[in-house]
């Protein structure tokens, strides 16, 4: 079974510090990544994802994400964040078996203004 | 206004009770998707579904029931024999099963049972 790793399950940062979360994966076939965003009170949203192609991956709100098969990795980067970028940020993986999603434990966001 | 409603979004029931949580989309998607959230633990597939009466469990089906008798809803039943109910629950939907669709979240509905 497949299984997804975020190993920082709290990070504080002050506003316009850089971002990296990451995310690995255990299964060793084709995969499709994802990034998801729950920010306060709302609904859970698609960041990215990745499903063949270029590795580096541009998102909305200038998030990107860099697929390294070699490792497994999937991590998410935002050069400058912003106070509204607070929020609970997960990685999810399926594979050629369906749309059935492993989610990693997710990675709540703490942005100081 | 496309999407995926979800109600109540606060429930509260006693143990012992069973009850259903709503699901409805109106964006013309075939499957649709249970998950339950936890802190620390991130979504866990309950049950799915391709297509109007059809479903498969998901990774932690047991003492839930699902029903699809139209397109647009998927009832969740928590019944009395899930041993930790409390959680947030998810319902999501996508245009297929096939794994090149990104599924789209409702807004959840969180269940506290005492």
């Amino acid at each position: 079974a497949q299984s997804v790793s975020q190993h920082n399950h709290h990070v504080i940062l002050s506003e316009a510090a850089s971002l990296e979360l990451g995310c690995n994966y255990s299964y060793g076939g084709t995969v499709n990544l994802f990034w998801y965003v729950q920010y306060p009170g709302q609904h859970l949203q698609l960041l990215l994802k990745y499903f063949s192609g270029d590795p580096l991956v541009k998102g909305i709100k200038g998030f990107e994400a860099e697929f390294i098969k070699s490792k497994f990795s999937f991590n998410l980067r935002k050069p400058s964040v912003q106070w509204s970028d607070t929020a609970e940020y997960f990685c999810a993986v399926n594979n050629n078996a369906g749309n059935m999603l492993t989610f990693g434990g997710g990675t709540r966001l703490m942005v100081k203004p | 206004d496309g999407g995926i409603t979800q109600s109540p979004k606060y429930l509260f029931r006693k143990e012992g009770q069973n009850v259903t949580l709503s699901c409805e989309q109106n964006l013309n998607h075939d499957a649709m998707y249970w998950y339950r959230q936890d802190p620390g633990q991130g979504l866990r597939l309950i049950y799915y579904s391709q297509i109007v009466n059809d479903f498969q469990k998901g990774d932690i089906a047991e003492g839930y029931s699902v029903s699809r008798e139209k397109k647009e809803s998927f009832p969740l039943t928590v019944t009395s024999a899930q041993k930790n109910p409390t959680a947030f629950y998810l319902c999501a939907s996508s245009i297929s099963v096939s794994q090149h669709y990104e599924q789209y979240f409702g807004p959840g509905t969180r269940l506290t049972v005492t």
